[in-house]
């Protein structure tokens, strides 16, 4: 499976913008790239999958280069209650997902 | 449906004493994932079933570990002689066939005094 790295840490205040960027250099050709985010005593949650460019939803924007050898989540206007770990991960959509560490995001009133 | 439901949510027990989690998936979801999750680390990869199917095991699932899903629907990940190692979030995960991500349970969270 593809090794992710991510900070281990970063800090935002409320209401910025926050983007949060992964390296996956070894990343295969069927492998799409999912973000996941995680509360304390919770299971993660799915957050966006993107396989290259730019993809969207109600909560977040995935953007992946043209080599796709990283990529960068992007929440707007976070709000404290984002204060969470967040997991890049690659996968090919059939098996394990291989979490690393992750990103903790605090944020900062 | 309420998503992905795991019971007990704690659990505490002796070393040496057995222990069975329960994991009920998300109803048309036939695949099944067990991850184990310590403080500070992202969750490891445990077992993964598709429908009763038990398709792939990690080398962290030693003896002691077995899963099952017997009829493709709920699943049970039974430790046998509990040591302390063995402490942990023990995650449930669920999907479809071609999936836009997991859906993960709160977790069972297992202390071995």
């Amino acid at each position: 499976l593809a090794k992710t790295t991510q900070p281990i840490s970063m800090d935002s205040y409320e209401g910025q913008e926050v983007n949060i960027t992964c390296s996956h250099n070894n990343i295969a050709t069927n492998d799409y790239i999912t973000w996941y985010q995680q509360f304390p005593s919770q299971g993660p949650r799915f957050i966006i999958q993107g396989y290259k460019t730019k993809v969207t939803n109600e909560v977040a924007s995935l953007f992946i280069p043209a080599d796709r050898k990283s990529s960068t989540l992007s929440l707007p206007r976070v709000s404290l209650s984002d204060t969470a770990v967040y997991y890049c991960l690659v996968a090919d959509g059939n098996n394990r997902l291989a979490f690393g560490k992750g990103n903790q995001v605090v944020v900062i009133p | 449906d309420t998503g992905v439901s795991q019971n007990p949510r704690h659990k505490i027990t002796k070393r040496g004493q057995n222990v069975t989690f329960r994991c009920d998936p998300i109803s048309e979801h036939n695949r099944l994932y067990w991850y184990r999750q310590t403080l500070g680390q992202g969750p490891e990869f445990l077992t993964y079933f598709q429908n009763e199917a038990q398709l792939e095991k990690s080398r962290l699932l030693s003896d002691r570990f077995s899963a099952e899903r017997p009829k493709g629907s709920f699943s049970t990940l039974e430790i046998q002689r509990t040591e302390q190692g063995d402490s942990a979030m023990y995650l449930c995960a669920s999907s479809l066939q071609d999936p836009e991500g997991y859906t993960f349970g709160s977790g069972t969270r297992l202390t071995v005094v």
